[in-house]
């Protein structure tokens, strides 16, 4: 089983439509959590971070956070053309050996496209 | 400000040859990340630097070499090029030394082996 999983996708979603990704992770007492957009032949960029159970909001974004089940989530509402990238779920474990909490664990990314 | 920034942007090597990937950050980062990215196997590290002057191996290491030469800088180097190393590399930089905030990226570097 991989440390954080992602569905591939492509996710489809008209233009207006909530757009929902998932991310799954193995290391129940991870710390902290990330969601970062990807556009094509573009690097990396964080749009949401997350620490406590529950829901975090940002403009259009939410990420939902349920540390008993495992997994968090990104939901984008009023969807845009504009948000159609790969969403990259990202996972900072919890302090232990050979400072694996000083390196993030990544899932390989849900492509979304958003349709006019 | 310029976050991390990372050169060259593009390059093509014959296999053998050597070159180095340089990255600068200007955010007084203590951590900084080299990862590549290939279709279908996502973000891998290569090497990372916790602070200034350690640097560790990650999951894909053979091949390179890095060197935190200050705080600001940290360097890749690929000492004979190898096709299998064709791909997208991207430097990061992080504020927590344990990563805690995420990471910044730089804008990458394509890197094409022949």
């Amino acid at each position: 089983q991989k440390e954080v999983e992602q569905n591939s996708g492509p996710l489809s979603v008209p233009e207006g439509a909530i757009a929902s990704l998932n991310c799954t992770y193995s290391d129940r007492v991870s710390q902290s959590f990330f969601w970062y957009r990807q556009y094509s032949g573009k690097s990396p960029e964080l749009i949401m971070s997350i620490y406590s159970n529950g829901d975090k909001e940002d403009g259009r974004f939410t990420a939902q956070l349920n540390k008993a089940s495992q997994y968090v989530s990104l939901l984008i509402r009023d969807s845009q053309p504009s948000d159609s990238a790969t969403y990259l779920c990202a996972v900072n474990p919890p302090m232990g050996n050979a400072g694996n909490n000083r390196k993030l664990i990544w899932g390989l990314g849900t492509s979304l496209a958003v349709n006019p | 400000n310029a976050g991390v920034t990372q050169t060259p942007k593009f390059q093509v090597l014959k296999t053998g040859q050597s070159m180095t990937l340089q990255c600068a950050q200007d955010m007084n980062h203590n951590s900084m990340y080299w990862y590549r990215q290939d279709p279908g196997m996502g973000l891998r590290l290569i090497y990372y630097s916790a602070s200034e002057g350690t640097t560790d191996k990650g999951e894909v290491p053979n091949g390179y070499n890095v060197s935190r030469l200050n705080k600001r800088e940290f360097s890749l180097r690929l000492e004979s090029a190898a096709p299998s190393q064709t791909s997208v590399y991207f430097c990061a930089s992080s504020g927590s030394w344990t990563a805690n905030y995420g990471y910044t990226f730089g804008s990458g570097t394509r890197l094409t082996v022949v």
